[in-house]
């Protein structure tokens, strides 16, 4: 069974940085792309960035609202997934998840459970 | 950025409805669309991918069809745990991005 885990996240102050992690099993995790979303309290679920595969060298993608502040990296050896949040706004305050992404085609399929990060003084 | 819009933003229906929430991509997307159903403090589940496939698992109920710019999902005989607000996504470039959300009540 697929399990996604989240975990890092806490109440941090505006410009602070966090990291969030992300542990996967019972797959390949360096087979998959994995990606973050975020849903901020009351809305709607953006996309934040991916992680490809070990085969395209885990090279990363970004949402424009957080390029050049979030970094996603993995750790294959811990079949795990990171998002390092840096230069914190109030506006990062989230639930944010990792999905696995699929198929050839690239669509989400398993969602972490979320873990919620909070931006304030 | 392609522009997802979902509508209705929420609707009430009862037990036993058929429910069609539809979604248009702001630019062609050929059939790059999922769907996902959220419950009140709950990750996101994936009902759909690809307009019309569905994830392993999801009831047979659920349809989605489309392609190009316009969308729909649909619920058959809608039961008491369909209650939810879902969300289309085309990924076909980057950003991924999502419709707002419909909201499904219960009448």
């Amino acid at each position: 069974e697929v399990q996604l885990v989240e975990s890092g996240g806490a109440l941090v102050q505006p410009g602070g940085s966090l990291r969030l992690s992300c542990v996967g099993s019972g797959f390949t995790f360096s087979d998959n792309y994995m990606d973050w979303v975020r849903q901020a309290p009351g809305k709607g679920l953006e996309w934040i960035g991916r992680s490809r595969n070990k085969p395209q060298g885990y090279t990363t993608e970004y949402a424009a609202s957080v390029k050049g502040r979030f970094t996603i990296s993995r750790d294959g050896s811990k079949n795990s997934l990171y998002l390092q949040l840096t230069s914190l706004k109030t506006d990062d305050t989230a639930v944010y998840y990792c999905v696995r992404v699929v198929g050839s085609s690239s669509y989400f399929d398993n969602w972490g459970q979320g873990t919620l990060v909070t931006v304030s003084s | 950025d392609i522009q997802m819009t979902q509508s209705p933003s929420s609707l009430s229906a009862s037990v036993g409805d058929r429910v069609t929430i539809t979604c248009r991509a702001s630019q062609g997307i050929r059939n790059y669309l999922a769907w996902f159903q959220q419950k009140p403090g709950k990750a996101p589940k994936s009902l759909i991918y690809a307009a019309s496939s569905l994830q392993s698992g999801v009831p047979s109920r659920f349809s989605g069809s489309g392609s190009g710019t316009d969308f729909t999902l649909t619920i058959n005989s809608l039961q008491p745990e369909d209650f939810a607000t879902y969300y289309c996504q085309q990924y076909i470039s980057y950003p991924l991005t999502f419709g707002g959300g419909t909201k499904v009540e219960i009448k």
